[in-house]
């Protein structure tokens, strides 16, 4: 079952910071998110894999709640270089590896 | 991580023909995944590859359609028999690179398909 992402689009000037989320009715194994540019691959951010786990890769961070539902994605700070389509991806045990991704975020930021 | 390539990039194609796309990977990796994002849209995985074993399809995928070999641990190819405009899409293809913890994906730089 796909996850839904939130919101669809944001737009930002440099500097202001936003969030993303990622839902699922299930409890899920895994939370993976990446970036894509335009017309380029998904690039890999983080993982989470924990209930209550937070992770942060330079201004940008990543939150699992404790039920295992629910990944949000912080841009601090953002950077004109934030600009892309975020997608997480997400895993349930019983599918072994596979990820299904949720329907992405796409945010610009401005100068 | 793993460095992936795909080829061609990019190809257009008339309708009722067959394109090969080829994924190689730098090391060896036991997952291969293939995946179909069409223009504006999320990433959908349309099968598992893994090797010396028959490629695991998802719902709405079918062989006939995508077939896909799994010659050995570095390389893999997905067929898009039979191509309609329907099929124009990217065509990416991951890796699964098993960490210490856990495992992620990913993903080569796609494969950029237009049926006319």
């Amino acid at each position: 079952q796909q996850p839904v992402q939130s919101p669809q689009a944001v737009i930002l000037r440099e500097g202001e910071d936003a969030v993303i989320n990622c839902s699922s009715s299930k409890a899920l194994y895994s939370v993976h998110w990446y970036r894509q540019k335009h017309g380029e691959a998904p690039v890999f951010l983080m993982i989470l894999l924990k209930g209550g786990e937070q992770k942060g890769h330079e201004k940008i961070s990543a939150s699992f709640n404790e039920k295992k539902q629910q990944s949000s994605l912080y841009l601090t700070a953002s950077q004109l270089s934030y600009s892309g389509t975020y997608f997480c991806g997400t895993a349930i045990k019983a599918a072994g590896n596979k990820l299904t991704f949720g329907g992405g975020t796409r945010v610009l930021v401005k100068p | 991580s793993a460095v992936i390539s795909q080829k061609p990039s990019r190809d257009i194609c008339q309708r009722g023909t067959s394109l090969t796309i080829q994924c190689q990977v730098d090391s060896q990796v036991t997952m291969m995944f293939w995946y179909r994002q069409q223009p504006g849209q999320s990433l959908t995985l349309i099968a598992t590859a893994n090797q010396g074993s028959e490629a695991t399809y998802e719902s709405g995928f079918v062989i006939d359609k995508f077939p896909i070999s799994r010659p050995n641990l570095t390389f893999s190819t997905l067929t898009v028999s039979n191509m309609s405009p329907e099929d124009s899409s990217i065509y990416l293809c991951s890796v699964e690179d098993r960490g210490s913890i856990t495992d992620t994906q990913y993903f080569g730089p796609g494969t950029r398909l237009t049926v006319l």
